[in-house]
């Protein structure tokens, strides 16, 4: 069964510096998504990406984060110069179409700044 | 802004109860509703979408009922397993007349425990 991917599953970097986040979303899926979740916090929602732009993006989701899909495959979040409170898992999601509604998550990358 | 909240936060039952977990969202103008399981470090898993013009959906053992004029979902999971252990998301997609790209918002979560 097709899954979405994550890479790589754990990440730790300084503070100031920028990562970037990767996802290969299911192929034939549309609609794609990034989420966050700080530990003991509830699942929260970065940005959404459709047709190469972005969609709807959430206030959490500032100057410092950027989305790009650089390829047929491939969705990345970057984050630029991270700060201590961007640890967190990050969950990327893709949907396949505007008719199905179900967002299919991968694995996460665990984010730990230091 | 629309909250969610899951009731109970945690909950511990021997193997074969039926259970209810509770879902409640503060505006009722959604799109649909989604339930998920997230097992410990690991994504997260979609078990049930109710679109907001639906009563209810079953799958399995599984059964999520939606009253969007209340704001209420329930999760009803019927001879619980020890398999089932996990914590259960609600998650909520706002009203848009399209079914746009809007992301979802979630409530924090049922940790439950399956005592075998």
């Amino acid at each position: 069964e097709p899954e979405v991917t994550q890479t790589p599953s754990h990440q730790v970097t300084q503070m100031g510096q920028e990562v970037i986040l990767r996802c290969v979303p299911i192929s034939n899926h549309l609609y794609f998504y990034w989420y966050r979740q700080i530990l003991g916090q509830k699942v929260e929602f970065l940005v959404s990406f459709y047709n190469n732009e972005i969609s709807e993006k959430s206030e959490i989701f500032d100057d410092q984060f950027s989305v790009e899909r650089p390829d047929g495959s491939n969705f990345t979040l970057k984050i630029r110069s991270t700060k201590l409170e961007d640890s967190a898992m990050y969950f990327c999601a893709s949907r396949e179409d505007r008719v199905a509604d179900t967002q299919y998550f991968g694995p996460g990358t665990r984010l730990t700044v230091l | 802004k629309q909250e969610v909240t899951q009731i109970p936060a945690a909950l511990s039952v021997p193997e074969g109860e039926n259970l209810v977990l509770n879902c409640s969202f503060t505006d009722s103008a959604i799109y649909n509703l989604q339930w998920f399981r997230q097992d410990p470090g690991k994504g997260l898993t979609s078990l049930l979408l109710i679109q907001s013009s639906q009563r209810e959906q079953t799958s399995g053992r599984l059964n999520a009922s939606l009253d969007k004029s209340s704001g209420r979902s329930t999760l009803y999971i019927a001879a619980s397993q020890p398999g089932d252990s996990a914590t259960y998301l609600c998650a909520v997609k706002r009203g848009y007349s399209g079914g746009g790209a809007d992301g979802l918002t979630f409530g924090k979560g049922t940790h439950l425990i399956i005592q075998p």
